[in-house]
């Protein structure tokens, strides 16, 4: 059936490291975006990509990347510069935005831990 | 701060009972609405949304009421099942059409039904 995955469900990294987490959908939408949610608080922007190949720097972008060489997949690498690490991050996509706003589907997230 | 917050960051209910939940919001602006469902571990799960050209749209069970002039929205459940039990929360779109990047949620509202 359609939907978002985000791969692996639990990361545990040690600082320092990098770590990539997965998203991939399969419901032919054109954007995806990234979320952080932490305890207590709202959903922040990381990245968004409106269409393949170009990605824009959300709320709160220090310390991450991303690429989107494909329109299925949009992974995001938390890097070593990521003060705060550990977090659920959420991936979620969208149909294309010039069609007028529309819901963004979530993934089930992926929780990373870093000690 | 945020544009979005809500008026009970907790809501217990009984099973049967309808379930009303908050949201304020200071945006004048804002013409796109939507509301999410949580459940513990999991990605957020689309429930309704709301243009700002209407004050009330209903779905399956779940009605979504918008005031604008006191900038207010909520979302009423009708006859709560346990099945309910979540993390509700409310987003707000003040980027116009087609600009879901600008999407500000808020920090939601933990339901409990109570059978």
């Amino acid at each position: 059936d359609g939907g978002i995955t985000q791969s692996p469900k639990y990361l545990f990294r040690k600082e320092g490291q990098n770590v990539t987490l997965s998203c991939e959908q399969n419901l032919n939408h054109d954007a995806m975006y990234w979320y952080r949610q932490d305890p207590g608080q709202g959903l922040r922007l990381i990245y968004y990509s409106q269409i393949v190949n170009d990605f824009q720097k959300g709320d709160i972008a220090e310390g991450y990347s991303v690429s989107r060489e494909k329109k299925e997949s949009f992974p995001l690498t938390v890097t070593s510069a990521q003060k705060n690490p550990t977090a659920f991050y959420l991936c979620a996509s969208s149909r294309t935005p010039g069609q007028g706003n529309s819901p963004l589907h979530f993934g089930n997230g992926t929780r990373l831990t870093v000690t | 701060g945020e544009s979005v917050g809500l008026h009970l960051p907790t809501l217990s209910v009984q099973e049967g009972d309808n379930s009303i939940i908050n949201c304020a919001y200071s945006n004048s602006a804002s013409d796109y609405f939507i509301w999410y469902k949580q459940e513990s571990g999991k990605g957020p799960q689309f429930i309704i949304d709301i243009r700002s050209n209407m004050d009330k749209r209903q779905g399956q069970r779940v009605t979504v009421l918008l005031n604008k002039t006191v900038k207010h929205l909520s979302l009423q459940i009708a006859a709560t099942q346990p099945g309910d039990s979540a993390v509700y929360f409310c987003a707000e779109n003040i980027g116009g059409r087609g600009s879901n990047y600008k999407l500000t949620f808020g920090k939601g509202t933990l339901l409990t039904v109570n059978p």
